[in-house]
């Protein structure tokens, strides 16, 4: 199985700043990696897929970058409704793995 | 707009058997573009692919859990359901079905689960 490292696990940060969290890859998998959002006793929602596709309806202050094995989400200007945690997921190839989670908090 | 409904037992005893369905409104579990998937997550941990189904039958799992999981279609084409059989405490979890965009042409030849279910919490208890 593909093994997914998130880093920082926790994050503390205030509205208005910038943060990146990344995501890295035990093999290669090229751009097949997508990020999910969780807001707290929700299910997790898609934001980003194949490495940098901004899914329908997010917001544009969310990028991902990357390929490979090494891939990052930048969040630009941080919004109250931003402070969650954040998940990255290969899709390259099953059993489908995630990483174990970043959680963004209020400084 | 597509939506997933999970419903099923909330409390299950140990060894017996999980069973979950999960509702599909606004499209059919019939569509050729997507693969029809199952994840857990156990209370304030990650999240766990269990497996997934498409319409031709083709079932695909988590070697972790394959010999107890069984992913199906259910009694209309708006419904799939999860099996776990032998199940134990490690079991206890929030399970979600999700749609998974299945690298389709509709799907831009990408993968990634895009419509969520809210998720029902099984626990597995005497």
């Amino acid at each position: 199985d593909i093994q997914m490292t998130q880093s920082p696990s926790s994050l503390s940060a205030s509205v208005g700043d910038r943060v990146t969290i990344t995501c890295r890859a035990t093999q290669n998998i090229g751009r097949y990696l997508n990020w999910y959002q969780q807001q707290s006793g929700k299910a997790p929602e898609l934001l980003i897929y194949s490495a940098s596709t901004l899914q329908s309806g997010v917001p544009s202050r969310f990028s991902g970058s990357g390929s490979g094995t090494d891939f990052t989400l930048t969040i630009n200007n941080l919004q109250p409704e931003d402070f969650a945690s954040y998940y990255c997921q290969e899709s390259y190839s099953t059993p489908y793995t995630f990483g174990q989670g970043t959680k963004l908090e209020i400084k | 707009q597509v939506q997933l409904q999970e419903s099923g037992p909330g409390l299950v005893k140990p060894s017996q058997t999980l069973s979950l369905t999960c509702t599909v409104s606004g499209g059919s579990i019939s569509s050729g573009s997507y693969y029809w998937s199952w994840i857990r997550q156990p209370a304030g941990k990650g999240l766990e692919w269990i497996g997934r189904f498409y319409t031709s039958g083709y079932t695909n799992y988590n070697p972790s859990l394959k010999s107890r999981v069984t992913i199906s279609a259910g009694t209309s084409k708006w419904q799939f359901s999860l099996s776990v059989n032998s199940v134990t405490a490690a079991d206890t979890a929030v399970y979600y079905c999700v749609r998974e965009c299945s690298g389709s042409y509709s799907c831009g030849g990408h993968y990634y689960m895009d419509v969520w279910g809210k998720g029902t919490t099984v626990t597995v208890s005497s």
